[in-house]
C-alpha cells in the first residue's frame, strides 16, 4: 500500500502570503495519478489539480502543482480568504487503488 | 453538469448492514467512462476510499473493507449502492459518493456527504 504522508499538519499564513504544501508518498507514484483537492468545512471535497500539475476546470491559476516520484508539492501563490481550507493529495494505482494522504490545514494567522 | 446525491439511514445499529443510495443527475451512468465510488471521512479526520463500481458491473474494494462491503449499480434509475455489513462505532462517518472520469482516476463530482451514526 502507498501510504501518502503530507507536511506541514497546519500552515498558519495570512491574505496575500504564498502557501507550500508537501505531499510524500512511500514508493514512486505515477505523475499521471497525482492529485490535490480542497475541502472546506461541511463541504465535500473538490478537485484541484490532477496529473500533478494540471489544473481542474475552473481553478484561478494562483494553484500549482508540481513534482515527481515520490515528492510531490502544491503552491497557492498569494492566498486569497477563501483558501483557507484543509487540502489532501490523493494517489491512484497499487492496492488499494486510491489513498488519500491525511492533510494540510491552511489557517489565518 | 454531473450531480450526486446521498440518501440513506443515518443512524444505524451496531452489528447491522450500513445501506446508502446515490442518485446521479446530469449524466448516464450507463454511458461509460466514468466510475462510481464511495469514499467515507471519520468525523475530524482525513479520506477512506471505500471502493468503486463502473457502469458495467465490475467492482474493486479497499481490501481492509473488503469482507463487508458491497456496491451495486441500478442504471434503470441511474443509481449505486454502497452496503456495508456488521458495523461498529468505527463506521460512523461522512460517507461521501463520488464519480469520476476513466482516465484521470480522480474524483470530479462528488455528493453532498452523508453522515451515518452507528449506536444503540
Amino acid at each position: 500500500e502507498i501510504v501518502l504522508t503530507q507536511s506541514p499538519g497546519t500552515l498558519s499564513l495570512s491574505p496575500g502570503e504564498r502557501a507550500t504544501l508537501s505531499c510524500r508518498a512511500s514508493q514512486s507514484v505515477s505523475s499521471s495519478y497525482l492529485a490535490w483537492y480542497q475541502q472546506k468545512p461541511g463541504q465535500a471535497p473538490r478537485l484541484l489539480i490532477y496529473g500533478a500539475s494540471s489544473r481542474a476546470t475552473g481553478i484561478p491559476d494562483r494553484f500549482s502543482g508540481s513534482g515527481s516520484g515520490t515528492d510531490f508539492t502544491l503552491t497557492i501563490s498569494r492566498l486569497e480568504p477563501e483558501d483557507f481550507a484543509v487540502y489532501y493529495c490523493q494517489q491512484y494505482g497499487s492496492s488499494p487503488k486510491w489513498t488519500f494522504g491525511q492533510g494540510t490545514k491552511v489557517e489565518i494567522k | 453538469q454531473v450531480q450526486l446525491q446521498e440518501s440513506g439511514p443515518g443512524l444505524v445499529k451496531p452489528s447491522q448492514t450500513l445501506s446508502l443510495t446515490c442518485t446521479v443527475s446530469g449524466g448516464s451512468i450507463s454511458s461509460g467512462g466514468y466510475y462510481w465510488s464511495w469514499i467515507r471521512q471519520h468525523p475530524g479526520k482525513g479520506l477512506e476510499w471505500i471502493g468503486y463500481i463502473y457502469y458495467s458491473g465490475s467492482t474493486y474494494y479497499n481490501p481492509s473493507l473488503k469482507s463487508r462491503v458491497t456496491i451495486s449499480v441500478d442504471t434503470s434509475k441511474n443509481q449505486f449502492s454502497l452496503k456495508l455489513s456488521s458495523v461498529t462505532a468505527a463506521d460512523t462517518a461522512v460517507y461521501y459518493c463520488a464519480g469520476g472520469v476513466v482516465g484521470a482516476m480522480t474524483y470530479d463530482y462528488w455528493g453532498q456527504g452523508t453522515l451515518v451514526t452507528v449506536s444503540s
